[in-house]
């Protein structure tokens, strides 16, 4: 059974930089697919940051491609996201899933504050 | 980029009553739209990929249909757990946008 599970910190000061990890379990990421990162601010709708696959070509959402970097590492299984100047708008659950695509298995998500 | 609208926004129904969701999408996205499911705290489930697929282990209750820029899906007798939103994707263009959902709650 393929598991995703998203970590790092809760809360991000205005004009930092949002760091999350994703570490995969029950696939390697090495044999294929994309990997991305999907995001829901409070009470609406999904947003798509990113995608990596699993060579490391990386796909960016054109609204925030010049803020996101993707990254992945194949000797952990896990990929990474980092969110740079962020602001209150940034404040969302952030997802990883596979991206085969459609967006097959998601991890449970993690909610990120971003407040002073 | 590809817009997806869904309508409605809020669908109220009972239990064992047919549910039709409907997905438009701004220009043709061939058959290449998935569907998500998404119940309170918890992450989207897939549902039906390329527009009629069902996903593992989805019961056949749920539909898909439709391609080019209508789509719809159709859950044939609503069980108290289908209660939730439902999201549309499309995978034709990147980046892959998701519809703003529809609501189905309890009448």
């Amino acid at each position: 059974q393929v598991q995703l599970q998203e970590s790092g910190p809760g809360l991000v000061k205005p004009s930092e930089t949002l760091s999350l990890t994703c570490a995969v379990s029950g696939y390697s990421i090495s044999s294929g697919y994309y990997w991305g990162w999907i995001r829901q601010p409070p009470g609406k709708g999904l947003e798509w940051i990113g995608s990596i696959y699993h060579s490391g070509s990386t796909y960016y959402n054109p609204s925030l491609k010049s803020r996101v970097t993707i990254s992945v590492d194949t000797s952990k299984n896990q990929f990474s996201l980092k969110l740079s100047s962020v602001t209150a708008a940034d404040t969302a659950v952030y997802y990883c899933a596979r991206h085969v695509p459609p967006f097959d298995y998601w991890g449970q998500g993690t909610l990120v504050t971003v407040s002073s | 980029e590809i817009v997806l609208t869904q309508s409605p926004a809020t669908l109220s129904l009972s239990p064992g009553e047919r549910a039709t969701l409907s997905c438009r999408a701004s220009q043709s996205v061939s058959s290449y739209l998935a569907w998500y499911q998404q119940k309170p705290g918890q992450a989207p489930r897939l549902l039906i990929y390329d527009a009629s697929n069902r996903a593992t282990g989805i019961p056949a209750r749920f539909s898909g249909s439709g391609s080019g820029t209508d789509f719809t899906l159709t859950i044939s007798s609503l069980e108290p757990e289908d209660f939730a939103v439902y999201y549309c994707q499309q995978r034709s263009n990147w980046p892959p946008t998701f519809g703003p959902g529809t609501k189905v709650d309890i009448k």
